[in-house]
């Protein structure tokens, strides 16, 4: 069966450190890999996306890595801080259709002053 | 840019009442729009896609008779929740994509919350 697996409990860190999430996926064969950030009552926000080609990505503080062969993707946040407390979403855009993003159901990450 | 609202932010109905969620994407056109629900501490599950002009698709298992979406506009996505029952409640998302720097991904709202009594 497909499945998209995050670490369902929470990451709790201190601040300064640098937060690892992961993300496992089977049986999907994805165009792209995203990480998003959502808030409690809030829409998830955009962070990066990763294509299926590319091996490593970065935007600031973040980066992700996408390892097509063991079906994992990686996000670190490095210099954590409490401000990046939320839940840290990955997706999958299959390709062909409408570019559907598949959710897993996030890693609530609590930074810690 | 890539601003996409949700109107209104959280409503209360009665059983057997309609409701009706927009989504408006503010400062891009959105050649497509997607609806999701989300159930606490649960993933967003897609309940549709829709093309400007077009029907939307439904995935699997959603009622298209109970969950009406029109996409009249470039701008303008409404959900219609018919004959709402308490089982509707959830957090509905819509999320909206467009072209050229518009197109990378998809853009959410804040997101409507339902209760249903």
């Amino acid at each position: 069966s497909q499945k998209i697996e995050q670490n369902s409990e929470a990451l709790n860190i201190q601040e300064g450190k640098t937060a690892t999430l992961t993300c496992n996926y089977t049986n999907y064969s994805p165009a792209y890999l995203q990480w998003y950030r959502q808030d409690p009552g809030r829409g998830p926000v955009f962070l990066l996306l990763i294509r299926e080609n590319e091996k490593e990505k970065r935007k600031e503080r973040l980066k992700v890595t996408f390892d097509t062969t063991l079906k994992q993707s990686l996000f670190h946040i490095t210099a954590s801080q409490p401000a990046d407390s939320a839940t840290y979403l990955c997706a999958l855009e299959l390709s062909g259709g409408y570019n559907k993003l598949i959710f897993g159901a996030g890693t609530r990450l609590a930074v810690h002053p | 840019g890539a601003v996409v609202s949700q109107h209104p932010s959280r409503v209360i109905c009665k059983s057997g009442t309609s409701v009706k969620i927009e989504c408006r994407s503010l400062d891009f056109q959105a050649t497509t729009m997607f609806w999701y629900r989300q159930f606490p501490k649960k993933s967003l599950m897609l309940m549709a896609t829709s093309n400007e002009g077009s029907k939307a698709t439904y995935e699997q298992g959603v009622e298209k008779d109970k969950f009406l979406i029109n996409h009249a506009s470039l701008t303008l996505s409404t959900l219609t929740v018919t004959s709402a029952h308490p089982e509707d409640s959830s957090f509905y998302i819509c999320s909206a994509r467009g072209a050229e720097r518009y197109q990378e991904t998809q853009y959410f709202g804040p997101g409507t919350r339902l209760l249903v009594l």
